[in-house]
C-alpha cells in the first residue's frame, strides 16, 4: 500500500541554521511528490512538487527538495532558516490508484525556530 | 483573489446535532475534496468530487455526507456528529482530478463535538 513516512515529529533549529526534513515513501510506481507547509491557523500551502525530470526541485520561500529513487526519499532542505519558517510541514504522494487527485500525506513534522 | 473558503472556521457542537461546513472555490475547479487532519495521522481524505453531481468516498467517509450541486460549492454534512469527528477539516480543489494539478487548500474548520 502507498504510504508516506516523516520520521521526525518535531524538530528545533536555530535561526540561520540549515534545515533538512525527511520524507520516505512507499509507492508501486514513480510517484508524484509534494511538500506542503501549514502555518499556525492557516491552510496548507504548496512549497514544491516533483513529477519527473531533474531530481532537485526548487520551491517557494527558498526551499528545495531532492528526489532519490534508490532511497525512496524526498527530503526538504533550506540552507538558512528564518523565524517565519516555524510551521508544520507535510510530505505527500499521489496519485492514488489513478482515479482521484487524492494525496497520501505523512503525519507531519513540526518545525520550531530558536532565535 | 483565487481562493478556497470554508465556513465556519471554528465550531463547537453537541452529539447528534446536524451541521454543515461549507466550502467554496472561485477558480472554476472541477475537482474538490474534503480531508480531516488528526494528530499523528496526517490528512485523510473523506470524500471527493470530480465534477457537478459526481462524488465518491475517500478513505474515511463514515458519518459524513457531501453534495456537489454547483461547481464552486462542496459542503460537508455531518447528519449526527459524534465526538470522534472532532477534528480539523480542510477542503481542497484543483482544476482537474490528475495529481499533476496543484491542490489548493482552504484555511480549515476546527470542529469540536461534545
Amino acid at each position: 500500500a502507498q504510504s508516506v513516512t516523516q520520521p521526525d515529529i518535531h524538530i528545533t533549529v536555530s535561526e540561520g541554521a540549515s534545515l533538512e526534513l525527511r520524507c520516505n515513501y512507499s509507492y508501486g510506481a514513480t510517484p508524484y511528490l509534494f511538500w506542503y507547509v501549514q502555518s499556525p491557523g492557516q491552510g496548507l500551502q504548496l512549497l514544491l512538487k516533483y513529477f519527473s525530470g531533474d531530481t532537485l526541485v526548487q520551491g517557494i520561500k527558498g526551499f528545495e527538495a531532492e528526489f532519490k529513487r534508490s532511497q525512496s526519499s524526498f527530503n526538504l532542505r533550506k540552507p538558512s532558516v528564518h523565524w517565519s519558517d516555524a510551521a508544520e510541514y507535510f510530505c505527500a504522494v499521489g496519485p492514488y490508484g489513478g482515479a482521484t487527485n487524492k494525496l497520501i500525506f505523512g503525519t507531519g513534522t513540526l518545525l520550531a525556530v530558536q532565535p | 483573489e483565487a481562493q478556497v473558503t470554508q465556513n465556519p472556521r471554528y465550531l463547537i457542537t453537541v452529539t447528534g446535532k446536524k451541521l454543515t461546513v461549507t466550502c467554496s472555490q472561485n477558480m472554476n475547479h472541477e475537482y474538490m475534496s474534503w480531508y480531516r487532519q488528526d494528530p499523528g495521522l496526517g490528512l485523510r481524505q473523506i470524500y471527493y468530487s470530480m465534477n457537478v453531481e459526481v462524488t465518491d468516498k475517500g478513505d474515511v467517509p463514515e458519518g459524513y455526507k457531501v453534495s456537489r450541486k454547483e461547481k464552486r460549492n462542496f459542503p460537508l454534512i455531518l447528519e449526527s456528529p459524534s465526538p470522534n469527528q472532532t477534528s480539523l477539516y480542510f477542503c481542497a480543489s484543483s482544476f482537474r482530478r490528475t495529481s499533476t494539478d496543484t491542490q489548493y487548500f482552504g484555511p480549515g474548520t476546527r470542529l469540536t463535538v461534545l
